[in-house]
């Protein structure tokens, strides 16, 4: 049975720093690209990052780019995401999820975690 | 970057309804486009992915269609556990995805 299970999540004052993981188990973990989804209380889904699965390629929400940092250890099937000079309206849930390539060229996202609150607040 | 535009942003319907849910893309993404549900408190599940292809285990009264910039989600038969809101999705280009705002489907 896959299972993602975030972990880190918690009140962060604005311009702080804060590291949220991921533990996967039930696949094979180092063969997925793995990717971070938030969600702000009462909002929408929001993507945050993609990460391939040897690290060769990363990509970010605009928003996040030259703050956050996502980052894998297949050794210990962990996915992280590092987030720096935070914002209030970084606060969200935040879900680590497997990325999915159907056909080889479809992408979707076909599990996710129970999520991780962030807060940013003073 | 690519805007997904849903609409409409929710929606009252009673059980048995048919319901569709659009989704429309700010550019062309052929046919990368996923629907998920959600439930308050819950994480997002996938029900339909490449436009029109029904997820493993979603129930036969989903279904997806369209291309390029307009896409549909319909829900044959509204059932009680359906309830709940919707996102699309799109996954085209250089792996820097968006969402659609949402359509609540309440009774």
């Amino acid at each position: 049975e896959v299972q993602l299970m975030e972990s880190g999540g918690g009140l962060v004052q604005p311009g702080g720093s804060l590291k949220v993981s991921c533990a996967a188990s039930g696949f094979t973990f180092s063969s997925y690209w793995m990717t971070w989804v938030r969600q702000a209380p009462g909002k929408g889904l929001e993507w945050v990052a993609n990460i391939k699965q040897d690290e060769s390629e990363k990509y970010y929400l605009d928003s996040g780019k030259g703050r956050f940092v996502i980052s894998r250890d297949n050794a210990r099937n962990s996915l992280h995401l590092q987030m720096n000079n935070l914002r209030v309206e970084d606060t969200a849930v935040y879900y680590c999820a497997r990325i999915h390539y159907a056909d080889g060229r479809y992408p979707n996202i076909d599990y996710w975690g129970q999520g991780t609150l962030v807060t940013v607040s003073s | 970057d690519i805007q997904m535009t849903q609409s409409p942003s929710s929606l009252s319907a009673s059980v048995g309804d048919r319901v569709t849910i659009t989704c429309r893309a700010s550019q062309s993404i052929n046919t990368h486009l996923n629907w998920y549900q959600q439930k308050p408190g819950k994480a997002p599940k996938l029900l339909i992915y490449a436009a029109s292809t029904l997820q493993s285990g979603a129930p036969s009264r989903f279904s997806g269609s369209g291309s390029v910039t307009e896409f549909t989600l319909t829900i044959s038969s509204l059932q009680p556990e359906d309830f709940a809101t919707y996102y699309c999705q799109q996954t085209y280009g250089a792996l820097t995805w968006t969402f659609g705002q949402g359509t609540k489907v309440e009774i």
